[in-house]
Formats: structure tokens, sequence, C-alpha cells
């Protein structure tokens, strides 16, 4: 167990739709990452928060936001879902800055996503 | 820019072969160095890492060198078990106002009894 928590474990829903993941980091963990994986793009970054704030981001679409909330938890917010947005969502967290772990990330259970 | 790049799998052996799955890397300043495991159905969990050149990582076995003149860190294990059928990911980390990671494409290793 990573100490990172992500619900839900799955999600079904149509295209056209919205949908929330919600992701808590480890305790004591101020940044937080969100990771596509899908069959035939392999594992994509897709935006870092640091303690609230957008610290990096990858491959985003504008369909797809996120924010970090006072508590630190986070949430990706996936709208007008189309058929190719179907993959596992991933958050992650680590400790930055900090001398000690150089960037080790800790990667919660993951969201299936499946648009029909 | 700053990339990874991994063998591709799948990776197929018998229990007890020796592993190598390749690992080389760009990128500009000093990027420590890092490699996940998957195994089905979960989330990436550390396997090991190394920081500085010439740091070697292990854990379970399985062993990497952080190797500055070849920019590589490929991974190898003695002699692989079922259990260690998962999927590989080398990956990087630097520190440019903020841990920036960036990932291989992954391989997949099979192991048969």
């Amino acid at each position: 167990d990573s100490g990172v928590t992500q619900t839900p474990k799955h999600l079904i829903t149509a295209t056209g739709q919205r949908v929330t993941l919600r992701c808590s980091p480890r305790s004591g963990d101020l940044s937080v990452y969100w990771y596509q994986q899908s069959l035939d793009q392999g594992l994509q970054f897709l935006i870092q928060y640091y303690n609230g704030e957008e610290r990096a981001k990858g491959n985003i679409l504008e369909r797809f936001s996120a924010q970090q909330f006072p508590d630190l938890h986070s949430e990706l917010n996936l709208s007008s879902l189309e058929l190719g947005d179907s993959a596992l969502y991933f958050c992650a967290s680590s400790v930055v800055p900090s001398s000690g772990n150089r960037g080790e990330q800790f990667f919660g259970p993951g969201t299936r996503l499946t648009v029909l | 820019g700053n990339s990874v790049t991994q063998m591709e799998g799948p990776v197929t052996l018998s229990e007890e072969a020796f592993l190598t799955i390749n690992c080389t890397y760009t990128a500009t300043g000093y990027p420590s160095l890092f490699w996940y495991v998957q195994y089905p159905g979960e989330g990436l969990q550390l396997l090991l890492k190394a920081t500085k050149a010439d740091d070697k990582g292990s854990n379970k076995g399985f062993e990497a060198t952080y190797r500055k003149e070849t920019t590589s860190f490929h991974l190898e294990k003695g002699s692989v078990q079922v259990s260690d059928s998962a999927v590989y990911f080398c990956a990087l980390t630097l520190e440019t106002g903020g841990f920036k990671t960036i990932f291989g494409a992954g391989t997949r290793l099979f192991v048969k009894a």
C-alpha cells in the first residue's frame, strides 16, 4: 500500500459526459501528479500540482482540468468525453522538494475509466 | 529534449534465466534514475533508484547502475521468477523548478515456469 488513495476504482460513462476523479496523496506529500495510461500511448504525464499550485503540464487536453485543494487532495476533471479517453488514470504524490528522495513518486491504484 | 528509451517488449524468459532490460536516457543536467514496476491490476511502485553517476540501485535481486558515460541505466536480475512477470518502467527525474519525471514506454516481462 503506497498511501495514495484514488476514487472511484472503476467508472463507466457515455461519450459527451463529464467525470471527476479524486486523489488523496500520502500524508506529508505536497506534490500530486496525474498520469494517463492507455494500451497504445503508454504512461503519459498530464499535470503536476505542488501545494495547491500548478507546477508542470504535460500532454493534457483542453477538455481536461485539475486542481489541488488546501487539504492537498486533488481532482482531475474530464469533460466532453470521447471513446479514446478510456484509460487508467493514475495519481502519484511525492515530497517536493526533498534532499532525501530526489523525486521518488508513490502511485495510487488508479481509476479505470471506460467511455461507451 | 529530455527522454527515456527502453527496449521494446514483450520479453519472455524461462524461470531462473538472466534478465536484462535496456534503458538509455537523454537529459540536460544531472537526473536521478529510477526503475518502477507495475504488477497486473496495480499502480506503479518504485523498484530501485540511483541519484548520481556510478551509483548502483538494488532491490529484490534486481540491480541497475547509473552509467553517465553511456547515459544508461540497464535493469538486471540473475535469476527471474514467475512472480517477476510485470511491466517495468525506466524513469528519470530532473530538478527544474520542481521535480519533473519522464517515463519510458515500459517493457512487459513474461516469465514461464
